[in-house]
């Protein structure tokens, strides 16, 4: 039973330009969640989808933008770069909107030169 | 604004000793506490999780958590500490459903 596997697990841009992240949740799960985790901090919440609509947003700007497929998956938008930016972006997948257990992907790694 | 507060950014215990990290909350319900695991290049792995009930909880890898209400708090720890453990380790609170606000992490080093 695959887990939740994100991709690429590295990449390197420079500033101003656009990255897309991606995700496929756990088998059986509908509901993905992004978070950035800056070097030596812990995850922050960017948003989450559920039925291929936002259900909630965390205090990140426009420039952060999803999207989530039919088949659950899920795509994160960075547009116009900055250093800032830099960080490992964890998706998480879930069942429903419900409170419960979150299952973590490895990451990907965003360095913004 | 709910919060979660690890005091401790390293601690660093010997092979076979106890364990315990810290962790207060700001929570105005009852609050939905986890503590995650995180080894370097990896993502996060749930420990354990409480939700109601009992409020000692056992969780994954022989740790375990305790919710103390009146103190806020939700302390993890492991009564023998094995070289296998040092990582980094987040506590979160629930917000919202399955919105998870966590703290800044802990990272353990284990001496031989």
């Amino acid at each position: 039973d695959a887990g939740v596997t994100q991709s690429p697990t590295h990449l390197i841009k420079t500033r101003g330009q656009q990255v897309t992240l991606r995700c496929s949740p756990k088998s059986g799960h509908d509901t993905v969640s992004w978070y950035q985790q800056a070097l030596g901090q812990g995850p922050q919440f960017i948003f989450q989808y559920y039925e291929e609509e936002e259900r909630q947003r965390g205090n990140f700007p426009d420039r952060f933008s999803g999207h989530q497929f039919p088949n659950y998956s899920s795509e994160l938008n960075v547009n116009a770069l900055l250093l800032g930016d830099s960080a490992l972006y964890l998706c998480a997948s879930s069942v429903g909107l419900a409170t419960g257990e979150l299952f973590f992907g490895e990451g990907s790694r965003l360095t913004v030169l | 604004a709910q919060s979660v507060t690890q005091p401790d950014i390293h601690i660093t215990v010997s092979e076979g000793a106890s364990l315990e990290l810290r962790c207060n909350y700001s929570y105005g319900a009852t609050p939905y506490l986890f503590w995650y695991v995180q080894s370097p290049g990896q993502g996060l792995q749930l420990l354990l999780k409480y939700f109601s009930g009992d409020t000692l909880v056992q969780g994954i890898k022989g740790f375990e958590a305790e919710f103390k209400r009146s103190q806020s708090s939700f302390n993890l720890r492991k009564p023998s500490v094995h070289w296998s453990d040092a990582a980094e380790y987040f506590c979160a609170v629930a917000d919202r459903g399955n919105k998870l606000v966590f703290g800044a992490g802990t990272i353990l080093r284990v001496k031989s």
